[in-house]
């Protein structure tokens, strides 16, 4: 059976903090794992990656994927409070492009 | 990345009736897709919807429950029929380019089943 799983559920830090999530993956016909923030109803696209020791980056956050050992992170620096979200890691299948989801990661940010 | 709307946004409804969702696409797509997500949980694939031929629905997922349409490459319809308070969820539409791309989710809608 497909599974993603992520840790920590969830995660509280102080502004400034650095944050790393993590995704582990056991499935079929892989092609891509894709992280989203979702804050309020609809997930937000964050990144896609397909390829190995890439680092993805966008401001401060960044992520990377290890097909060898299946899993990614990501990670945050410099946290703020509109970082507060739950933050999903889908892995992608190649055959149908449907996304299995984690459970997901709830970050709390505070002042 | 493509402009996705989602009608209703939010829906009170009563046991046993049904209710239909619209999820409209400011381009052509190839993949669109109907997700749950219950009161506390991740998201779960209901369906792969088809353009021109019948829905590709998971594990636990039927027709006669979840119907959906997909006339053309830009709209997709999911209905709840029979609603019970267990379809208390937010339901969202995605949609892809291809299957090698990301997916974009929609707005969502709220749906309370009393």
């Amino acid at each position: 059976e497909d599974k993603v799983v992520q840790s920590p559920l969830s995660l509280v830090v102080h502004e400034g903090d650095t944050v790393t999530l993590n995704c582990s993956y056991e499935v079929t016909n892989f092609r891509s794992l894709l992280w989203y923030k979702q804050e309020k109803k609809a997930p937000t696209f964050l990144f896609m990656l397909t390829s190995s020791g890439i680092e993805k980056k966008s401001g401060r956050l960044s992520s990377i994927l290890d097909k060898k050992e299946l899993f990614s992170i990501l990670n945050i620096t410099a946290t703020q409070t509109g970082d507060s979200a739950v933050y999903l890691c889908a892995v992608s299948l190649s055959n149908t492009g449907k996304l299995i989801f984690g459970q997901g990661t709830t970050l709390q940010v505070k002042p | 990345s493509a402009v996705i709307s989602q009608k209703p946004s939010r829906d009170i409804c009563q046991r046993g009736t049904s209710l239909t969702i619209q999820c409209q696409v400011d381009s052509q797509v190839t993949m669109m897709f109907w997700y749950r997500q219950q009161p506390g949980q991740s998201l779960t694939l209901i369906a792969t919807a088809n353009q021109g031929s019948e829905a590709t629905y998971e594990s636990g997922f039927v027709i006669d429950k979840f119907p959906i349409s997909r006339p053309n490459l830009t709209f997709s319809t999911l209905t709840v029929s029979n609603m019970s308070p267990e379809d208390s969820s937010i339901y969202l539409c995605s949609v892809g380019r291809d299957v090698a791309n990301e997916q974009f989710f929609g707005p969502g809608t709220r749906l309370t089943v009393l």
